[in-house]
């Protein structure tokens, strides 16, 4: 059983377009990142929320922790094709052990 | 400052031969974790290890071991391969939460292992 579930699992989108990325649990975490990789590489971390409510943009992304630290979004307006890649989401909760989202493969269509 | 320099960036072995890699993590990050990756089951974790001891284990079978230097590098080894094992293996380093707040773990490139 994954303990963090992503949604949507694939998502296709033209560019310009607007999307949520959401990732979801019922486990608490102190805190909670999102990573963006590319085919054959590794993760690249985007951003690290901490406080539950918390909303960090980072230029067109937006990344927003629950009230409760059990779930988190990532927003992108105006997708480019720069965009494409598979986004993950991880949470810790204690040490540093991550446990990692099922992770949903963005491609954006020019 | 360095990232994780994970080596090499490709493998390819035969079924039943036996593979390490190699993971250099960042300057002063004494926490180092191993990930598996495979298109179906997704970034599956291996284990963590912090200051040459095995902290937590994930649940893979006894042929995936690893182990820590006193400088942090790590090495993971796997032992009589098998083509399930094909997949892209991940290196993450990351601070204490004592030494600098917040978790994060920094990823290298991965090791590309296929068995054939």
């Amino acid at each position: 059983t994954q303990l963090l579930e992503q949604s949507p699992q694939f998502l296709s989108i033209q560019e310009g377009e607007n999307l949520t990325v959401y990732c979801n649990s019922s486990s608490v975490f102190s805190s909670l990142q999102w990573y963006r990789q590319e085919p054959g590489e590794g993760p690249v971390l985007l951003v690290t929320v901490v406080t539950g409510g918390e909303v960090k943009k980072l230029k067109r992304l937006t990344f927003q922790f629950g009230d409760a630290r059990k779930d988190s979004s990532l927003h992108i307006t105006a997708a480019q094709t720069g965009d494409t890649g598979l986004y993950l989401c991880a949470g810790s909760r204690t040490g540093n052990q991550f446990y990692f989202g099922t992770g949903t493969s963005l491609t954006v269509i020019p | 400052k360095a990232g994780v320099t994970q080596t090499p960036r490709y493998l390819i072995k035969t079924r039943g031969q036996q593979v390490t890699l190699s993971c250099s993590p960042i300057s002063g990050h004494r926490s180092v974790s191993w990930y598996q990756q495979t298109p179906g089951q997704g970034l599956q974790f291996l284990f963590e290890y912090f200051s040459e001891t095995q902290r937590n284990k994930g649940n893979f079978p006894g042929r995936f071991s690893g182990r820590q230097f006193s400088n942090s590098r790590s090495e993971m080894n796997v032992s009589t391969l098998e083509l399930g094992d094909s997949a892209l293996y991940l290196c993450a380093s990351s601070l204490e939460p004592g030494q600098g707040g917040i978790t994060e773990a920094f990823f290298g490139q991965g090791t590309r292992l296929t068995v054939v």
